[in-house]
């Protein structure tokens, strides 16, 4: 069964650093999202992805905050300064383009835990 | 996207039934009932959704009353690999990339 695929699982940096988050969403899904689950809180929606655009953001996500597909498989985000409350775990989902139901269930990956230190 | 209740937390036994509520009173005619769950920080998984009809998959059946306030989440037979945090989630469809809000949800834990 295709899966979303994230890494790395565990990436720990020091606050002001840049990061880069990997995806490789489900190969013929055309819409891509960013959650993030800080420790013990709710699963928080940073942004969503189609056809090479931002289709909608947070306001968790900031000018610190940037995603790219730089290929055709991979989908990332990158965090430019890391701060300490950055420290979460962040989903990758995928959503397919096709109709099925007039809904677009997401398919999310197993998280990336960032810790800033 | 009309605001949903769970309980916080409920239990259930190994092998039965567990039925989860949830309450969305102001769901407007567009939304649809999506549920999802998250096993122990692991990312959240899709279950099952429905519109106004009563839905089934491998998974789980979803029963929407017909005022569509309320909706339950039934999965027949739970192991113990079904503890985890459902979620409820209503939305509408848009054909974008509409994000999904997660509220707590209910914990649920199945016991030996």
């Amino acid at each position: 069964e295709p899966e979303v695929t994230q890494t790395p699982s565990h990436q720990v940096t020091q606050m002001g650093q840049e990061v880069i988050l990997r995806c490789v969403p489900i190969s013929n899904h055309l819409y891509f999202y960013w959650y993030r689950q800080i420790l013990g809180q709710k699963v928080e929606f940073l942004v969503s992805f189609y056809n090479n655009e931002i289709s909608e953001k947070s306001e968790i996500f900031d000018d610190q905050f940037s995603v790219e597909r730089p290929d055709g498989s991979n989908f990332t985000l990158k965090i430019r300064s890391t701060k300490l409350e950055d420290s979460a775990m962040y989903f990758c989902a995928s959503s397919s383009g096709t109709m099925r139901g007039a809904v677009y269930e997401q398919y999310f990956g197993p998280g990336t835990r960032l810790t800033v230190t | 996207d009309a605001k949903t209740t769970q309980p916080p937390s409920m239990d259930c036994a190994e092998g039965r039934a567990a039925n989860l509520p949830c309450n969305h009173s102001t769901i407007s005619g567009n939304e649809y009932v999506y549920w999802y769950r998250q096993i122990h920080s692991q990312g959240p998984q899709y279950i099952i959704h429905g519109l106004k009809n009563n839905e089934t998959n491998e998974m789980a059946s979803l029963i929407i009353t017909e005022d569509r306030k309320s909706s339950t989440l039934i999965l027949p037979h739970a192991t113990l690999r079904d503890t985890a945090v459902y979620y409820c989630i209503v939305r509408v469809h848009t054909g974008s990339a509409r994000q999904l809000t997660f509220g707590s949800g209910t914990q649920l834990t199945v016991l030996p």
